[in-house]
């Protein structure tokens, strides 16, 4: 079975600071994984991926996440966050198998002036 | 762009009421879900299909049914609706093993 745990449920931080978004998985199969961010009252949109090739995967306002197989890691950061940052994570891991997310709990980031 | 529309963004009935809620794609996903969205439990899988007429049980699907005659068209029914399942609810497509689009969401309130 698989699961995900966001290790944080709030992370507040000041304006161009950095930030790190916790998200460890457990699988037994090859893995597809995904960042998702939901601003207040919208659905989720696609931040980044990993599917194959290249551990490090960006997105184009910014944010990271590196893909730790070692670790069952998916940590999400960004060197200098703004105000429009402010929004709800979600971790999701996807197995090879089958169509079907899992999601964890979500993180709240939390960015103040 | 990929597109995922929800029928309603906010509706209220009353406990015991059939509730519809319906989501429509538009780019021919032959995958679609149904999940809830509850405050620090994230999202939870109700219901999903990978083609017409086919469905498949998530973690979540007591108290739910779905329905799925165009490959399009996705719809959740709540057969009784009762105070526990005020909730959000959230439609996505995909295709294949790629990433899920979402829709807008539908904030439910059963009173």
């Amino acid at each position: 079975a698989q699961s995900v745990t966001q290790l944080d449920s709030q992370v507040p931080v000041f304006e161009e600071a950095p930030v790190e978004l916790r998200c460890n998985y457990s699988s037994s199969v090859s893995v597809y994984l995904f960042w998702y961010v939901q601003y207040p009252n919208q659905g989720l949109q696609l931040l980044l991926k990993y599917l194959s090739g290249s551990t490090l995967v960006e997105s184009i306002n910014g944010f990271e996440a590196e893909f730790n197989k070692s670790q069952t890691s998916f940590h999400l950061r960004k060197p200098s966050v703004h105000i429009s940052d402010t929004a709800e994570y979600f971790c999701a891991v996807g197995s090879s198998n089958t169509g079907k997310l899992i999601f964890g709990q979500g993180t709240t980031l939390q960015v103040k002036p | 762009d990929v597109k995922v529309t929800q029928s309603s963004r906010y509706l209220v009935k009353r406990t015991g009421e059939k509730v519809f809620l319906e989501c429509v794609q538009d780019m021919d996903h032959e995958n679609m879900f149904w999940y809830r969205q509850d405050p620090g439990l994230g999202l939870r899988l109700i219901y999903f299909s990978y083609d017409v007429k086919m469905k498949e049980k998530g973690d979540i699907p007591e108290g739910y049914s779905v329905s799925r005659e165009k490959k399009e068209r996705f719809s959740l029914i709540l057969e009784s609706a009762s105070t526990n399942q005020t909730s959000m609810y959230l439609c996505a497509s995909s295709f294949g093993l790629a990433e899920q689009y979402f829709g807008p969401g539908t904030r439910l309130t059963v009173t």
